[in-house]
């Protein structure tokens, strides 16, 4: 019964390029939540998405930042061009389809963005 | 504009003596609150929760309080065990639903032996 799988766990990236973070939720969760801690900072929320939907990307920046959840496949994060504050902790988080309801949401290990 | 806060950033406690960690929060939307332990390298991982409806709740050694007219609730762990030590995020939502959470800063927890 796995937990939520992120990978890759740590990702080296040169400024300018594009960085692709994924989430396979745990089985039978259809929310994602995204997620990044700055150091020395709590997680701020970036996204929540169901099955091909964005349901909220209050917190995702304007520019550069995408994210989606396909029909088939995990979720993905992608920063395009990125920049050294991109440098970052970035978490993904499932939650059961019955969410709507009081429930917690379950993290993964994280996805440590290292921009050089 | 932090809408939830903890004020400390680390705390150290006895092994075996209570720890409490506070955390404020400035929102009256939120209904939901949550707390999370996080370890170095790892994601957090869920402790215990409370809803607005009730002003505790009691996970065998985990206790949360809420005190919605102060805006204010916090985590006892007793006894406190060495392996409590870790960074501990208060987190809210609000409405009910599936919404993201927001998170405190964190309080690092160390238990002395």
């Amino acid at each position: 019964n796995a937990g939520v799988m992120q990978n890759p766990r740590h990702l080296v990236r040169r400024r300018g390029q594009e960085a692709r973070l994924r989430c396979s939720p745990m089985k039978g969760h259809s929310h994602v939540y995204w997620y990044r801690q700055l150091p020395e900072e709590g997680l701020k929320f970036m996204v929540y998405l169901q099955k091909e939907n964005i349901i909220d990307e209050s917190g995702m920046p304007k520019e550069r930042f995408s994210a989606e959840f396909p029909k088939e496949g995990p979720s993905i994060l992608r920063i395009q061009q990125v920049v050294r504050g991109d440098s970052a902790a970035y978490f993904c988080a499932s939650s059961p389809s019955h969410a709507g309801l009081n429930t917690e949401a379950f993290f993964g290990q994280g996805t440590r963005l290292t921009v050089v | 504009d932090q809408q939830v806060k903890q004020n400390s950033p680390s705390l150290s406690v006895q092994e075996g003596r209570i720890s409490i960690l506070n955390c404020d929060y400035t929102n009256s939307m939120f209904d939901y609150f949550l707390w999370y332990k996080k370890y170095p390298a790892e994601g957090p991982t869920f402790l215990i929760s409370i809803s607005s409806i009730k002003d505790k709740n009691e996970d065998g050694r985990f206790t949360v309080f809420l005190n919605k007219s102060a805006k204010h609730l916090s985590l006892h762990i007793v006894p406190s065990q060495p392996g409590d030590s870790a960074v501990y995020f208060c987190a809210a939502k609000s409405g009910g639903g599936a919404d993201g959470l927001t998170f405190g800063k964190g309080t690092h927890l160390i238990i002395q032996p």
